[in-house]
């Protein structure tokens, strides 16, 4: 069936460092893509977002890569700052309205 | 913040009590989404309304009955709720309209919900 997983549910990174947060999903039909960041206390924020005609994205200090071969998502965070800490979820969208989560990946960043 | 407000942000309630939960989006939005999300588990979607019609609902218990009256409001109305119901319920927009896949959806901040 359909699925969002994450492949580690918690990530250290020392500040400064580069983070990487990985993500598989199993629909091959899916074809737009989201990571989300969530700081406790509050709600989903929207990171950056990938197309399935794409294999990377750039934002600031972040980067999504898209292989579709093996449906594998990453995200990878330039220069981890504390602010970074939270936990970040992928997502998938298969047409519709209809978005599928992920578990989840809590990011600690050490000062 | 993101344009989506909730209220209230926290809530106690026993089992025999009706609550609702507001949410409303300053957004210009036509599609508002309710979702549950408990301890540990993904996000789950409850019920998503695209210009006040209900389009989805994911097989959501009768004891939670959404109301969306117009594209900036909805609610969520509770009632006999069982202790498992304790979660934090997250309310979301995004641009809606056609349907098309690939909305951006925004968060508000949720509704941490204990059921006693």
């Amino acid at each position: 069936g359909e699925s969002v997983g994450l492949h580690l549910p918690t990530l250290s990174v020392q500040e400064g460092d580069n983070s990487i947060i990985n993500c598989a999903y199993s629909n091959s039909a899916s074809d737009y893509f989201i990571w989300y960041k969530q700081e406790s206390g509050k709600g989903p924020q929207f990171i950056i977002d990938i197309r399935s005609n794409m294999d990377k994205r750039q934002g600031q200090r972040v980067t999504v890569l898209l292989n579709k071969t093996v449906k594998h998502l990453s995200l990878q965070i330039a220069a981890t700052q504390p602010g970074d800490s939270a936990v970040y979820f992928c997502a998938e969208n298969t047409g519709g309205f209809k978005t599928i989560f992920g578990a989840g990946t809590r990011l600690f960043v050490k000062a | 913040e993101t344009g989506v407000t909730q209220t209230p942000r926290h809530l106690v309630m026993g089992m025999t009590n009706k609550k609702s939960l507001k949410c409303e989006q300053h957004l210009g939005h036509n599609a508002m989404y309710w979702y549950k999300q408990s301890a540990k588990k993904p996000l789950e979607l409850m019920f998503v309304y695209n210009f006040k019609e209900q389009t989805e609902n994911n097989s959501v218990p009768s004891r939670f009955s959404p109301e969306c009256p117009n594209s900036s409001h909805l609610f969520l109305h509770l009632h006999t709720l069982q202790p498992e119901d304790s979660a934090l319920y997250l309310c979301a927009s995004s641009q809606g309209g056609s349907g098309r896949t690939g909305e951006t959806q925004y968060f508000g901040p949720g509704t941490r919900l204990l059921v006693l």
